[in-house]
């Protein structure tokens, strides 16, 4: 069965570095995201991207992370200066076209640790 | 804004009893809900979705759940747990907006099904 798959697992990073979290989405979706998860509370949305542009992002979605699919396959989350609130689990996940109705499949998520 | 409320951090049900995790929804308009579960450090996996139609809808291992539109619900169900359901169980919404595309999630309920 396809599924979304992410890397690293686990990421330590120094605040105040940049860092980039990959996903490959599977393979004939066409809509991508990515969630967050800080420890102990809720899963919240970070950003959505469709044909090669964002289409939606949340209040976190700052000028600090970008969003990018540089070839056909990957799809990434920068985060260009990291900071202690950062860290958290980060969850790519995938859909199919008609997004409002397709389910969104999740990848198994990236730690984000900021020292 | 669109909100979901799970109004129990915990159940615990016994193997082979009915199990309900409870889920409430606020939105604008006809959701399309959704019921994810998380197994330890695993990704969000689906377990299925309300769109439209039928107010009971089944989906995978078993588990169903009751769309209740005057009660604004969308509670899962099982008729026989299993220990190997215990697991972190969230519920999430998306509005009927257009365009927009993202899933707001309740905090999780953790099911804990004893032996």
């Amino acid at each position: 069965e396809p599924e979304v798959t992410q890397t690293p697992s686990h990421q330590v990073t120094q605040m105040g570095q940049e860092v980039i979290l990959r996903c490959v989405p599977i393979s004939n979706h066409l809509y991508f995201y990515w969630y967050r998860q800080i420890l102990g509370q809720k899963v919240e949305f970070l950003v959505s991207f469709y044909n090669n542009e964002i289409s939606e992002k949340s209040e976190i979605f700052d000028d600090q992370f970008s969003v990018e699919r540089p070839d056909g396959s990957n799809f990434t989350l920068k985060i260009r200066s990291t900071k202690l609130e950062d860290s958290a689990m980060y969850f790519c996940a995938s859909s199919e076209g008609l997004a409002g109705a397709r389910e969104q499949f999740f990848g198994p998520g990236t730690r984000l640790t900021v020292l | 804004a669109q909100s979901v409320a799970q109004p129990e951090d915990q159940v615990k049900v016994a193997e082979g009893n009915p199990l309900t995790v409870k889920c409430t929804y606020s939105v604008s308009g006809n959701p399309y809900l959704f019921w994810y579960v998380q197994y330890p450090n695993r990704g969000l996996q689906f377990l299925l979705k309300y769109i439209t139609g039928d107010n009971l809808v089944k989906g995978s291992y078993g588990f169903e759940a009751e769309f209740n539109k005057s009660q604004t619900s969308f509670h899962l169900k099982k008729p026989s747990a299993l220990v190997s359901d215990s697991a972190l169980y969230f519920c999430a919404v998306r509005g009927p907006r257009a365009g927009s595309y993202q899933l707001t999630f309740g905090k999780g309920t953790k099911l804990s099904v004893i032996p």
